[in-house]
């Protein structure tokens, strides 16, 4: 079945610092991919959802990119502050109807004042 | 906002017990899903239903059965409790389909002593 390794599994940067989180996919049919964030004791929020087979997606804050030949997506924050503090997660979906999603280790992001 | 909530928030079981999570989702969503969530792991999926009355086993299945007794609930059960089962269980909701959002509840925090 689909693995998702997801790196580093913590991150801790300086405030108006980039931290950049990579997940790497192993099922090349893979088809939509999510990136959720988690605060402390708190449920997961989706973050962002990409589709496309090189794809840069911006939030508030944040950039996606999503490159389907190396089978590799990334969520880069790029000017960090405190309340991005919280574990992040990717997920992979197949393309199915049964929605299942294959969710990385996710990664610890603590950013410092 | 997608609504879905879990009870209890937290439970302590025995050894041996039997243990029944619930969750709620206000969405209409056809599909529901359980995860499990271990320290310094990402979710892991333990059943998943398309519908009332469908329950479909996950990738770590074992020691669980499911039951989705209306289109609005959908109930983990754990009919004979182990300490391993000890972990923050999720639920969530979405429409299905390779794009899918899932849309995640509160959390359930087992203990299994």
């Amino acid at each position: 079945g689909e693995q998702v390794e997801q790196r580093p599994p913590h991150l801790s940067v300086r405030e108006g610092d980039s931290a950049v989180i990579t997940c790497t996919y192993t099922d090349p049919n893979s088809y939509y991919f999510f990136w959720y964030k988690q605060e402390p004791g708190a449920s997961l929020q989706l973050l962002m959802k990409v589709f496309s087979s090189t794809e840069i997606n911006e939030g508030q804050g944040f950039t996606v990119l999503l490159n389907k030949k190396d089978k590799r997506l990334s969520l880069n924050l790029t000017a960090a502050h405190p309340g991005d503090s919280a574990a992040y997660f990717c997920a992979v979906s197949p393309n199915t109807n049964t929605g299942k999603l294959t969710f990385g280790d996710g990664t610890v992001l603590t950013v410092k004042p | 906002e997608a609504a879905v909530t879990q009870s209890p928030r937290n439970k302590v079981a025995v050894t041996g017990g039997k243990v029944t999570l619930s969750c709620n989702q206000t969405n209409n969503h056809n599909n529901m899903y359980w995860y499990r969530q271990d320290t310094g792991h990402g979710l892991r999926l333990i059943h998943y239903s398309y519908g009332a009355g469908s329950t479909e086993k996950g990738d770590i299945p074992d020691g669980y059965k499911a039951s989705r007794p209306s289109q609005e609930n959908f109930s983990l059960i754990l009919e004979l409790a182990t300490p391993s089962q000890t972990s923050v269980y999720f639920c969530a909701s979405g429409l299905g389909g390779s794009q899918n959002t899932l849309y995640f509840g509160a959390g359930t925090r087992l203990s299994v002593l």
